[in-house]
């Protein structure tokens, strides 16, 4: 069964105290795997979509990478303003289907 | 550019009413998606769409129906509402290629008492 995994539910950091989030995925094909971030009360907003294994993505604070089995979402000295949920997502190979993970939700306190 | 629109955006039925959610791109996509989201939960695909006319189950397509007339708009119609669809109901779309991204609209709350 296709599934995406993210731990932890939820993480409390201080600002400018660095962390990752981590996505695990076991699906039959992976074709993209995505990042989003997602405000109370609004659709996910896109951060980064990764292909294969090895790729890295960078964005201010927010770097991405992926591996066969997993991706990180690491997180370098973290403001308030990063407080949100973080959404993993995988798209299947062979077609367009999207598995999401339940997302971890950040706090970050100045 | 407005991106991904949706109506309502919050909607309290009763149970066995029926209704339906709207969404609107204009941004030319082919690709248009239709997601619950349960508290606390990831988005679960209900349908998906890859062009006007040709339309495809999620994971949780029961209660649900949609159609694809236009590439604009991608209507998701609640027929005999009852309390499981309590949820936020989003509407994503994107253009294959490039980064993949989908874009999505503001969500629609919908509650079935």
């Amino acid at each position: 069964e296709d599934q995406v995994t993210q731990s932890p539910e939820a993480l409390r950091l201080q600002e400018g105290e660095s962390s990752s989030l981590n996505c695990s995925y076991t699906v039959s094909g992976l074709r993209g795997l995505f990042w989003y971030r997602q405000d109370p009360g609004k659709g996910p907003e896109f951060l980064f979509t990764l292909y294969s294994a090895g790729e890295e993505k960078e964005k201010e604070r927010l770097k991405a990478t992926l591996t066969k089995k997993e991706s990180f979402l690491h997180i370098t000295a973290p403001k308030p303003e990063d407080s949100a949920t973080y959404l993993c997502a995988v798209q299947l190979a062979g077609g367009f289907k999207t598995i999401f993970g339940a997302g971890t939700r950040l706090f970050v306190k100045a | 550019n407005a991106g991904v629109t949706q109506t309502p955006k919050f909607r309290i039925l009763k149970i066995g009413q029926s209704m339906t959610l709207q969404c609107t791109q204009d941004m030319n996509h082919n690709y248009m998606y239709w997601y619950r989201q349960d508290p606390g939960m990831g988005l679960k695909l209900i349908y998906y769409s890859v062009g006007a006319g040709i339309t495809d189950k999620g994971e949780v397509p029961n209660g649900y129906n949609v159609s694809r007339s236009t590439t604009e708009d991608f209507p998701l119609r609640l027929e005999l509402a009852a309390p499981s669809q309590t949820s936020v109901y989003f509407c994503a779309s994107t253009q294959l290629g490039g980064t993949d991204t989908q874009y999505f609209g503001p969500g629609t709350r919908l509650t079935v008492l």
